[in-house]
């Protein structure tokens, strides 16, 4: 069954280090997003893009890139990581003519 | 104003009791609506799916958009314990690559 899976689940870094998140999705779907999810905030947009060398800023973008090499794969890097920016990511997809997104089951990264 | 807002709740209810969830939005360019429901520790699924107006039901769960008041609710029939979930409203405009704006999200928990 196609699926999209996120990794790792847990991960605890230390303030200033890099930390990536992978994201990877087997439906075969153009489009893929970055979410992070913080009490009072819900669901807010980090990045997405809409295709391989596609990528754009959502509305909570500082601190974070990604680049879209291939059509499965969409990871988030944290080039300096920051205490605001514990929380938990969850990564998403659509198909090229559709606004239904499918989620992974987050990843919860905590910075000390 | 927030483009989406959500009954903060949490909210609590007997097993059995008819559920009303709402959101309300301030875009009357948004065209599609959508109910994603999400377990503790979980990503968000989607639950219900509708376009402009109306209502659509599926099984114990109905989703209504009045576009006229900018208002989107979910009513959950015959509530059961596995219906205790965050509930998240989403909206986006017309179009296969708009965003989702999302509600903040509310808590339901369904006493046996």
């Amino acid at each position: 069954d196609a699926e999209i899976t996120q990794s790792p689940r847990h991960k605890i870094t230390e303030t200033g280090r890099q930390v990536t998140l992978a994201c990877h999705q087997t439906w075969n779907h153009n489009n893929m997003f970055w979410y992070r999810q913080d009490l009072g905030h819900g669901l807010r947009l980090i990045h997405y893009s809409y295709g391989v060398q596609d990528t754009n800023k959502g509305e909570v973008s500082d601190g974070y890139s990604v680049s879209r090499s291939n059509t499965e794969d969409l990871p988030l890097t944290l080039e300096s990581a920051a205490s605001s920016q514990t929380s938990v990511y969850f990564c998403a997809s659509s198909g090229r003519l559709s606004n239904e997104q499918f989620f992974g089951p987050g990843t919860r990264l905590t910075v000390l | 104003q927030k483009e989406v807002e959500q009954d903060p709740g949490p909210l609590s209810v007997p097993e059995g009791a008819i559920v009303s969830l709402n959101c309300t939005y301030s875009n009357s360019a948004f065209q599609y609506f959508m109910w994603y429901r999400q377990y503790s520790r979980k990503g968000p699924e989607l639950l219900m799916y509708t376009y402009s107006s109306g209502n659509k039901e599926d099984g114990r769960f109905t989703a209504q958009v009045d576009k006229s008041s900018k208002y989107i609710s979910l009513f959950i029939r015959d509530s059961q314990p596995s219906d205790s979930a965050t509930y998240l409203c989403a909206t986006c405009f017309t179009g296969a690559n708009s965003k989702l704006t999302f509600g903040k999200g509310i808590t339901l928990s369904v006493r046996p």
